[in-house]
């Protein structure tokens, strides 16, 4: 079955640290991979994505993931994390072979310490 | 520059009631997604639909649960006899089609069910 695992539930970092969420899929063919990020009491919104290409991808506030097709990864970073990035992050899939909808991971929820 | 809208934003039924929660796309989106989002569970994929048709409702639960996205008017999420359980964010999301922005959807603010 199609699935996206994170492997982070939650965690807690000190602003200027530096950040990398993991995120791993099942094998499935061609993807294109997105990551989201709900603010409290917000909607999702689209961090960045990668659709083919460099597998480097950078994103909106200095954010950039990393597509490892060998280890069927696309973990999320950033240098230096500020408090406002307080949220809780997805990752999702699209396969090839799906009329549409994307497949989300659980998310990690990222609490940033001033 | 009117996103991804949803009504209501919360809404509280007793067991036994009906909700209803509606979802307007994007402006030029003709394809629309619900999600619910359960604690500790992140986000699953409900039903898909395009205009007066039902492409995907593999995450419908069989029973209870309805969708439809009618020619004229918002997309339409219908939960009958609403139990404890159903009671989560439920988040309808838009494109303007499968091939379109390689998959990206356009996600409204959610409406969050509570059933006492």
């Amino acid at each position: 079955a199609q699935s996206v695992s994170q492997h982070n539930h939650h965690v807690i970092l000190s602003e200027a640290a530096s950040l990398e969420l993991g995120c791993n899929y099942s094998y499935g063919g061609t993807v294109n991979l997105f990551w989201y990020v709900q603010y409290p009491g917000q909607h999702l919104q689209l961090l960045l994505k990668y659709f083919s290409g460099d597998p480097l991808v950078k994103g909106i506030k200095g954010f950039e993931a990393e597509f490892i097709k060998s280890k069927f990864s696309f973990n999320l970073r950033k240098p230096s994390v500020q408090w406002s990035d307080t949220a809780e992050y997805f990752c999702a899939v699209k396969y090839g072979g799906s009329q549409g909808n994307l497949i989300f991971g659980k998310g990690t929820k990222l609490s940033v310490k001033p | 520059n009117a996103g991804v809208m949803q009504n209501p934003r919360h809404l509280v039924r007793r067991r036994g009631q009906e909700a209803r929660l509606r979802c307007s796309p994007m402006k030029g989106h003709s394809h629309v997604y619900w999600y619910r989002q359960l604690p500790e569970e992140g986000l699953k994929f409900m039903v898909y639909l395009q205009k007066e048709n039902i492409i995907d409702e593999s995450g419908m639960p069989k029973e209870r649960f309805s969708a439809e996205f009618p020619k004229e008017g918002p997309s339409i999420l219908r939960i009958q006899q609403v139990v404890r359980g159903d009671s989560a964010a439920y988040f309808c999301a838009s494109s303007p089609s499968p091939g379109a922005g390689n998959g990206e959807l356009f996600f409204g603010e959610g409406s969050r069910l509570t059933v006492l």
